[in-house]
């Protein structure tokens, strides 16, 4: 079973709309989150994580992230996107026990419309 | 800019072929890996080098030859690879190889294999 999974494969909103793009880990990775950004033609860059202490992080670009126990979820957000935030958004846990490894969520790709 | 630099940024090659992706990092990480993205598919950790010693090795087939002859710089010899290698390789690199370090991702070599 996927241990990071990504509901939305697409999400299409208007600009200054708000947004919300999910993510639920299962018991398989460790409850260190990530949430990276791919713009087009380019690598990822981190927006924000999660490793301990205040469930609510907030990170680059306006973005942030709950994470949530008992929900198992790790959903990010924008109270008002920008035409700039169309891109892919990856959510990420490393496996328990490696080194270095991360394990990648399928990615949800935000079209931001005027 | 990112501090990664993948070269080239587009290869296309046949299946008899022999080719090298370059990857180099100018942040003084000690960690480096190279991650496979391919259409519809999550990404996947191929390999990881902490100082320059192979620390993860996730399944690749031997037609991938990872190679890091310093912290600086990771290079994937590709050799008799088929269709579905197809994909964008990405090279990052982090501080240390600790499942909890930022990654700092490339641009990506989009490979084609014909």
């Amino acid at each position: 079973a996927q241990s990071v999974t990504q509901l939305d494969s697409q999400v299409p909103v208007f600009e200054e709309a708000p947004v919300e793009l999910r993510c639920n880990y299962s018991s398989s990775v460790s409850v260190y989150l990530f949430w990276y950004v791919q713009y087009p033609n380019q690598g990822l860059q981190l927006l924000l994580k999660y490793l301990s202490g205040s469930t609510l992080v907030k990170g680059i670009n306006g973005f942030e992230a709950e994470f949530n126990k008992s929900q198992t979820s790790f959903h990010l957000r924008k109270p008002s996107v920008h035409i700039s935030d169309t891109a892919e958004y990856f959510c990420a846990s490393p496996p328990r026990g490696s080194q270095g490894n991360l394990i990648f969520g399928k990615g949800t790709k935000l079209s931001v419309k005027p | 800019e990112t501090g990664v630099t993948q070269t080239p940024r587009h290869l296309v090659m046949g299946m008899t072929n022999k080719k090298s992706l370059k990857c180099e990092q100018h942040l003084g990480h000690n960690a480096m890996y190279w991650y496979k993205q391919s259409a519809k598919k999550p990404l996947e950790l191929m390999f990881v080098y902490s100082l320059e010693e192979r620390v993860e090795n996730n399944s690749v087939p031997s037609r991938f030859s990872p190679e890091c002859p310093n912290s600086s710089h990771l290079f994937l010899h590709l050799h008799t690879l088929q269709p579905e290698d197809s994909a964008l390789y990405l090279c990052a690199s982090s501080s240390h190889a600790g499942t909890n370090e930022k990654l700092f991702f490339g641009s990506g070599t989009q490979l084609s294999v014909l």
